[in-house]
């Protein structure tokens, strides 16, 4: 079955320290490829997308996210965090056989510290 | 646009009873999804609905859960009847057209803790 694979549970950081979350995807045909954040209290929005062409993407507040095909990966970075970037971190991926569905990984949990 | 409204926001039941979550997409959103959010399994996405017609339930864990849309601005997940380990936070989503092509719309979720 198609899934997402979100290897780090839980990170804890202090503001200005570089971030790194891993993303994992099986493969399926066209990749269509997701960031979601979760905002304690809040609801799920969308950071940023990858569809096709230039596989750095760049989302909102300064997060980008890389596409490397060979690895199957579509991590999540950012240079320098804030401590309101506090939040859960979902990747996602179109389904291969429905795709009108959004398959998530399972999260990561982000905590900064000031 | 008020957004995708869902209600109640926290729900406590005992074992056995029924619950019903609602859901209000936004309107003039064709799509509207189920997920429920759990610390082990993250974001499962339970049934969806194209134009309140009910497209793919696979992801309904049992009998025991049932969805319906009878229009366009409403939706219901029913549980029944619940058990502790359907606690979690349920939400719903809405789209405009397929998801893919268009961030999904979430609501606040509904916190369901069966006892």
């Amino acid at each position: 079955a198609q899934s997402v694979s979100q290897h780090n549970h839980h990170v804890i950081l202090s503001e200005a320290a570089s971030l790194e979350l891993g993303c994992n995807y099986s493969y399926g045909g066209t990749v269509n490829l997701f960031w979601y954040v979760q905002y304690p209290g809040q609801h799920l929005q969308l950071l940023l997308k990858y569809f096709s062409g230039d596989p750095l993407v760049k989302g909102i507040k300064g997060f980008e996210a890389e596409f490397i095909k060979s690895k199957f990966s579509f991590n999540l970075r950012k240079p320098s965090v804030q401590w309101s970037d506090t939040a859960e971190y979902f990747c996602a991926s179109r389904g291969s056989y429905n795709t009108d569905k959004l398959i998530f990984g399972t999260g990561t949990r982000l905590q900064v510290f000031p | 646009d008020a957004g995708v409204i869902q209600s109640p926001r926290h729900e406590v039941t005992e074992m056995g009873q029924e619950v019903t979550l609602r859901c209000k997409p936004i309107s003039g959103h064709d799509y509207l999804f189920w997920y429920r959010q759990t610390m082990m399994r993250g974001l499962e996405l339970l049934i969806y609905f194209n134009n309140n017609v009910p497209i793919d339930d696979s992801g309904m864990p049992e009998d025991r859960f049932s969805a319906k849309m009878p229009n366009a601005s409403f939706s219901t997940l029913k549980i029944q009847p619940s058990e502790p380990r359907d606690s979690a936070v349920y939400f719903c989503a809405s789209s405009p057209v397929t998801p893919p092509n268009s961030p999904l719309h979430f609501g606040n979720g509904t916190r369901l803790t069966v006892t």
